[in-house]
């Protein structure tokens, strides 16, 4: 079954710090993935997207990376402000469905001024 | 541009009542979604659309419906309403394919089943 994993569920760091947040997959042949962010009681906003052929993609403070054999991305946050607070969600297109995403269950950030 | 609108924002419904989630996009997108969203969980997919006419099922679809006449308007039905329905509904579309592709997702719709 192709699944989603984000470990860990919630994360409390102070202002400043650089952070590391995991998505793990299952079956290695995707089509893309994405990081999105969500506010609370908002919708989602697309953040980065990795395509198979790629091994990273940044944007500003952001980087996201990709390693299809492990089945593992990691979206790095630099510098991290009170505004980056949120949660984060991972989603994978594969291959054999490309209609469609599979989202993680995110990861709750919370960062302390 | 408005992006993808979704109402209402907010709805009450007895068990047994029915009632239409409305989504439109203005962006000319081909591909719609429509997610659930539970309490500290990811999104999963109920419907989705790849043009006018076309709809297909995705992770959980009972106990809805949906319809796609329009390119800009995806309507989510809820027949016979149950506690279980009880969620925050995604709409979202898609510019698919390429760096481009992502979703664009409308604010939700909270609806609480009593």
């Amino acid at each position: 079954k192709q699944e989603v994993t984000q470990i860990p569920a919630a994360l409390s760091v102070p202002e400043g710090e650089n952070l590391v947040l995991n998505c793990s997959f299952t079956d290695s042949a995707i089509y893309n993935l994405q990081w999105f962010r969500q506010d609370p009681g908002k919708g989602l906003t697309s953040l980065l997207l990795i395509q198979s052929s790629q091994r990273e993609q940044t944007s500003g403070r952001l980087n996201a990376s990709l390693d299809k054999s492990s089945g593992r991305s990691t979206l790095y946050i630099a510098a991290s402000q009170p505004g980056d607070s949120a949660t984060y969600l991972c989603a994978v297109t594969w291959m054999d469905s490309s209609y469609k995403l599979i989202f993680g269950s995110g990861t709750r950030l919370l960062v302390r001024p | 541009n408005a992006g993808v609108t979704q109402t209402p924002k907010f709805r009450i419904l007895k068990i047994g009542q029915s009632m239409t989630l409305q989504c439109t996009q203005d962006m000319n997108h081909n591909y719609m979604y429509w997610y659930r969203q539970d309490p500290g969980m990811g999104l999963k997919l109920i419907y989705y659309s790849v043009g006018a006419g076309i709809t297909d099922k995705g992770e959980v679809p009972n106990g809805y419906n949906v319809s796609r006449s329009t390119t800009e308007d995806f309507p989510l039905r809820l027949e016979l309403a149950a506690p279980s329905q009880t969620s925050v509904y995604f709409c979202a579309s898609r510019v698919a394919g390429g760096a481009a592709d992502t979703q664009y997702f409308g604010p939700g719709t909270r609806l609480t089943v009593l």
